[in-house]
């Protein structure tokens, strides 16, 4: 079966320069999550989404993020302008609806901002 | 509030020894609980969960967690370490009282197994 897809793996890009990255999430999972993680801060919830709608957003940094779900299977997250601080590796997780559900994780994007 | 308390950065054991992972948590209502390992460049993967129940856990790849509701905690065993389970490991609790979604993660514990 097909897990969570991220795109792109790795981006480096220069700062000021605006970034999507990308998730498909399992299919028949109603619960999207996207995350950030780093070795100073660990892993951290930025967003999620329960049927394309965002339900919890108080973990996006700043203005200069935001996440759209325009349908079931895909969802995106953006920075702009992007700086060196958001340098990290943001994963894309999905669930399936039920509280005692794990989160299945993607293997995440690489981010570098010069 | 919920919380989960990974106490030690990093686990040294050797080869066929058993291992142990701490975790401790704090929530309002009945906890669900869940393990998770993470390789070097590669997403969180489930390794089990508990919900109610038998208070021993049975997971993927030999792994075992042991519930103690006195204690709060969720503490993971192998009864023998391979060198290819060093790894990253993670706990998360979710508070059964709470209607949340959110996952709260613990800081990772780096486990190392030596030959």
């Amino acid at each position: 079966d097909a897990g969570v897809i991220q795109s792109p793996r790795h981006e480096v890009t220069e700062m000021g320069q605006e970034v999507t990255l990308r998730c498909k999430p399992i299919s028949g999972h109603d619960y999207l999550f996207w995350y950030r993680q780093t070795m100073m801060r660990g892993l951290e919830l930025l967003i999620y989404f329960n049927n394309n709608v965002p339900i919890d957003d108080s973990g996006m940094p700043e203005d200069r993020f935001s996440a759209k779900m325009p349908n079931a299977s895909f969802s995106t997250l953006k920075i702009q302008p992007s700086e060196p601080r958001d340098s990290a590796v943001y994963f894309c997780a999905s669930s399936p609806t039920g509280r005692n559900q794990p989160q299945h994780f993607g293997d995440g994007t690489r981010l570098s901002i010069l | 509030a919920q919380s989960v308390a990974q106490p030690e950065d990093q686990v040294n054991v050797a080869e066929g020894n058993p291992l142990t992972v701490k975790c401790t948590y704090s929530v309002s209502g009945n906890p669900y609980l869940f393990w998770y390992v993470q390789y070097p460049n590669r997403g969180l993967q489930f390794l089990l969960k508990y919900i109610t129940g038998d208070n021993l856990v049975k997971g993927s790849y030999g792994f075992e967690a042991e519930f103690n509701k006195s204690q709060t905690s969720f503490h993971l065993k192998k009864p023998s370490a391979l060198v290819s389970d060093s790894a990253l490991y993670f706990c998360a609790v979710r508070d059964g009282m709470d209607s949340s979604y959110k996952l709260i993660f613990g800081s990772g514990t780096r486990l190392l197994v030596r030959p």
